[in-house]
């Protein structure tokens, strides 16, 4: 199994450029996450999913769009680019089973690391 | 909504000593408290999780302990090893399926 896997690991955009965060996971599992980390701020919540077609705002969603329309990818769109926006962006994902997903180890990917100048 | 409080920020042992971190949360409907290792360059690793309807729980050198009452639990490190320097993350379910992290604590331990 690889996990969860993140692509790109490094990228370098202008501000007002528009990319897309590639997440996905090999493990079948319905809950998928979206993070940001900023040096000393711990993780913020951007957006998350609980299964295929559904998603839902986090505590930061703003800049920021996603769709999840397999079980396995979750993307992180980012628009129009802004400085604020330079970050370490994490996905992860969990598996709920019967209960919720919040009540479960999730499981990261290694991040891509976004600079926007 | 939920807030996770964590102490210290950074934190010196040194090696052979023990490492405690704390955490409180403000839900009292959480009930789920999982802690994450994040080493240079890499995501957050599970290394140790706690149910509301467990004390505690140890898993070798590391262990975690939970006072629902006060609403704090903390993450205990005995007989710490280079290995263990890294930034840990408590964390905090919430009521409306997110999880809420701490602001990390950085771990060095000293030769």
């Amino acid at each position: 199994n690889a996990g969860v896997t993140q692509t790109p690991k490094f990228r370098i955009l202008k501000i007002g450029q528009s990319m897309t965060l590639q997440c996905t996971q090999d493990m079948n599992h319905n809950y998928m996450y979206w993070y940001r980390q900023d040096p000393g701020m711990g993780l913020k919540l951007i957006y998350y999913s609980v299964g295929a077609g559904i998603t839902d705002k986090g505590e930061v969603p703003n800049g920021y769009n996603v769709s999840r329309s397999t079980t396995e990818d979750f993307p992180l769109r980012l628009e129009l680019a802004a400085p604020s926006q330079t970050s370490v962006y994490f996905c992860a994902s969990s598996y709920s089973g019967q209960g919720r997903g919040s009540n479960q180890p999730q499981h990261f990917g290694d991040g891509t690391r976004l600079s926007i100048l | 909504g939920e807030n996770v409080e964590q102490h210290p920020s950074t934190l010196s042992v040194q090696e052979g000593d023990s490492a405690v971190i704390k955490c409180t949360y403000s839900d009292s409907a959480s009930n789920y408290f999982p802690w994450y290792k994040q080493e240079l360059g890499k995501g957050p690793q599970l290394i140790i999780d706690i149910r509301s309807n467990v004390g505690e729980k140890k898993d070798q050198r590391i262990a975690v302990t939970l006072n629902k009452t006060a609403k704090h639990f903390s993450l205990h490190i005995t007989e710490t090893q280079p290995e263990d320097s890294a930034v840990y993350f408590c964390a905090a379910s919430s009521r409306d399926d997110k999880i809420i992290f701490g602001k990390g604590t950085r771990l060095h331990i000293l030769p």
